[in-house]
């Protein structure tokens, strides 16, 4: 039982224009969310995370959108780079234990 | 060298043999983790220590040990492993804050294992 879900395995999106990852989940317990960023042959990299007590929270060009009632979580990247093209996780905090529980990923290409 | 190191980077190894990968931090964290990475799979979190004492062990097969002897140093100890196992295994460190939970992880690079 996979709780958090990442459906889109891949995503094109053309440099300048808006991408937009999206990642669902389960457990209404979960506390805290995560994003990460992961280039082939290396780990993946932290790149914005957002507490279940908010709705948004933004870093530069990524913004990551929270609605609880639907347990649903994007990540919006603005404007997009080629860069920018990379595999996306998303993760969520078990509460008070050591657990992230994470998708499988989504695959973004930017085309310049 | 900073953040989360790990070696080797590559490993090919026969079923009957021992290895060992090694993982190292330099953030000052106070947690330290395993995870394996199969193609189209979640990442499967396999052991946590946090100050040194597993906290965590989540149905890993005894092929697998881990061992930590200090707080920037984890180790995960391979033998007689199945060609199944073939995998990136990652480390990661993070901060952990007794009541508030474990806050990011920050990854090392991986070693990606092919067991023939």
């Amino acid at each position: 039982d996979q709780q958090v879900k990442q459906n889109s395995p891949s995503l094109s999106v053309q440099e300048g224009r808006i991408s937009i990852l999206n990642c669902d989940y389960t457990n209404s317990m979960f506390d805290y969310f995560l994003w990460y960023k992961k280039y082939p042959a290396e780990g993946p990299t932290f790149l914005i995370s957002i507490s279940s007590i908010k709705d948004k929270n933004e870093d530069g060009r990524f913004t990551v959108f929270l609605n609880k009632s639907a347990k649903h979580l994007s990540l919006h990247i603005v404007p997009s780079q080629p860069g920018d093209s990379a595999v996306y996780f998303c993760a969520a905090s078990v509460p008070g234990t050591y657990k992230y529980i994470f998708g499988t990923g989504t695959r973004l290409k930017v085309l310049a | 060298e900073t953040g989360v190191t790990q070696t080797p980077r590559h490993l090919v190894m026969g079923m009957t043999n021992k290895k060992s990968l090694k993982c190292e931090q330099h953030l000052g964290h106070n947690a330290m983790y395993w995870y394996k990475q199969s193609a189209k799979k979640p990442l499967e979190l396999m052991f946590v220590y946090s100050l040194e004492e597993r906290v965590e062990n989540n149905s890993v097969p005894s092929r697998f040990s881990p061992e930590c002897p200090n707080s920037s140093h984890l180790f995960l100890h391979l033998h007689t492993l199945q060609p199944e196992d073939s995998a990136l295994y990652l480390c990661a460190s993070s901060q952990y804050a007794v009541g508030q939970g474990a806050y990011e992880q920050y990854f090392g690079p991986g070693t990606r294992l092919t067991v023939t």
